[in-house]
């Protein structure tokens, strides 16, 4: 049973430039979040998505936006990058039905960005 | 302010042993807590959660977690450490009514001296 799986693995890009993160679910989980995770610091909630809708944010700013597609996987892009952009990314997965809904969240390994 | 602390960045023990970590938080209404591991290069793996019942909470790997509600801490321990549990340990809240919206502490580095 493939856990969550993200992709790329590493990005580097430049300072004003577009980015596109991808995130598959662990089978069975149907609710995707996004976290972020700067050097030296606990993960940050971006936002939440489920029903392809997003459900929760944290606060970011709206250069970062999200997908969910029907199967669920997700996407995360950031527009007009910043140095400050430069950080671990990483995605969870979690089901929404049954008496542990959305209580634990299985993470992917992450997405390194770096923006120079 | 609504907040996860953990207190202690970094922390060496020796092989063999006890381990504990703190955590504290900050909210109105209990809310319901993690402890997660990461190891370098890693997601975040689930050690133990704690939602309600008893406040005892066994976890994988041998971690236990105890919550106290007059303190509002969630503390990790391990009565024996390996040298594999070196990594970050991060503890969470999901705050009261926020489903799914995990909120992290700075993270406390482990490391094990053999």
């Amino acid at each position: 049973d493939a856990g969550v799986t993200q992709s790329p693995t590493h990005l580097i890009k430049t300072r004003g430039q577009q980015v596109t993160l991808r995130c598959s679910p662990k089978s069975g989980h149907d609710t995707v979040s996004w976290y972020q995770q700067a050097l030296g610091q606990g993960p940050q909630f971006i936002f939440q998505y489920y029903e392809e809708e997003e459900r929760q944010r944290g606060n970011f700013p709206d250069r970062f936006s999200g997908h969910q597609f029907p199967n669920y996987s997700s996407e995360l892009n950031v527009n007009a990058l910043l140095l400050g952009d430069s950080a671990l990314y990483l995605c969870a997965s979690s089901s929404d039905i049954g008496p542990d809904a959305w209580s634990e969240q299985y993470f992917g390994p992450g997405t390194r960005l770096t923006v120079t | 302010a609504q907040s996860v602390t953990q207190p202690d960045i970094h922390i060496t023990v020796s092989e063999g042993a006890s381990l504990e970590l703190r955590c504290n938080y900050s909210y109105g209404a209990t809310p319901y807590l993690f402890w997660y591991v990461q190891s370098p290069g890693q997601g975040l793996q689930l050690l133990l959660k704690y939602f309600s019942g008893d406040t005892l909470v066994q976890g994988i790997k041998g971690f236990e977690a105890e919550f106290k509600r007059s303190q509002s801490s969630f503390n990790l321990r391990k009565p024996s450490v390996h040298w594999s549990d070196a990594a970050e340990y991060f503890c969470a809240v999901v705050p009261y009514n926020q489903g799914g919206k995990l909120i992290f502490g700075q993270g406390t580095e482990l490391s094990v001296k053999p």
